[in-house]
């Protein structure tokens, strides 16, 4: 079945640093969606990217969705303690399986002031 | 105030009970989720539906079960064929329009079975 993998699973960075995380899918999505969840919460939409090769900002945070439609970064410039949370990247499925999400397991970011 | 709904926050079961977590969406939105984290191990499908009447299994269904009898309501049992209960519930809810998703969760339902 689809399957979305996620990297690093885990990251640590003094506050200032920058912080990636990446999302490779199995087979070809028809959108990526981002979500962050901060420590005890619940995830919360970040964005959605549909087209080949798109790329977003938000602030601090850049959104790349690869050519292929295969894979996607998210990338937060010099962090702050704010940024604190678990992202998730997540692929919608195609054909039979429009209505369903497929997550990535997560990158949890701990940001040391 | 429009939004998702899970309760309760916190739920106590003994061992062999079944146990009904509610999530209600006032959002009107035809697709509802029920997702299942661990820690490490990110969100895990249960069920999910995209109509009325209508649902489909995910990828750990054995020892859930659902019913979604009205479009705001997508109720999840856990049952005491469920191996390890124990974990944080949570209910999403979405449009699925020209293949645009994105989901709004509840608060989550974290389920202790002692």
């Amino acid at each position: 079945g689809q399957q979305v993998m996620q990297i690093p699973q885990y990251q640590h960075v003094q506050e200032g640093e920058d912080f990636t995380t990446y999302c490779n899918s199995s087979t070809t999505l028809s959108n990526i969606q981002w979500y962050k969840q901060r420590p005890g919460g619940h995830p919360v939409f970040l964005i959605q990217l549909v087209k080949s090769g798109e790329v977003k900002k938000q602030k601090r945070l850049t959104f790349q969705f690869g050519e292929a439609k295969k894979n996607s970064s998210l990338h937060i410039t010099a962090t702050q303690t704010t940024d604190v949370g678990t992202y998730f990247c997540a692929g919608s499925g195609r054909g039979s399986t429009l209505g369903r999400l497929y997550f990535g397991r997560g990158t949890q970011l701990t940001v040391w002031p | 105030d429009g939004g998702i709904t899970q309760s309760p926050k916190y739920l106590f079961r003994k061992e062999g009970q079944n146990v009904t977590l509610s999530c209600e969406q006032n959002l009107n939105h035809d697709a509802m989720y029920w997702y299942r984290q661990d820690p490490g191990q990110g969100l895990r499908l249960i069920y999910y539906s995209q109509i009325v009447n209508d649902f489909q299994k995910g990828d750990i269904a054995e020892g859930y079960s659902v019913s979604r009898e009205k479009k705001e309501s997508f109720p999840l049992t856990v049952t005491s064929a469920q191996k390890n209960p124990t974990a944080f519930y949570l209910c999403a809810s979405s449009i699925v329009a020209g293949g645009s998703i994105e989901a709004f969760f509840g608060q989550g339902t974290r389920l202790t079975v002692v």
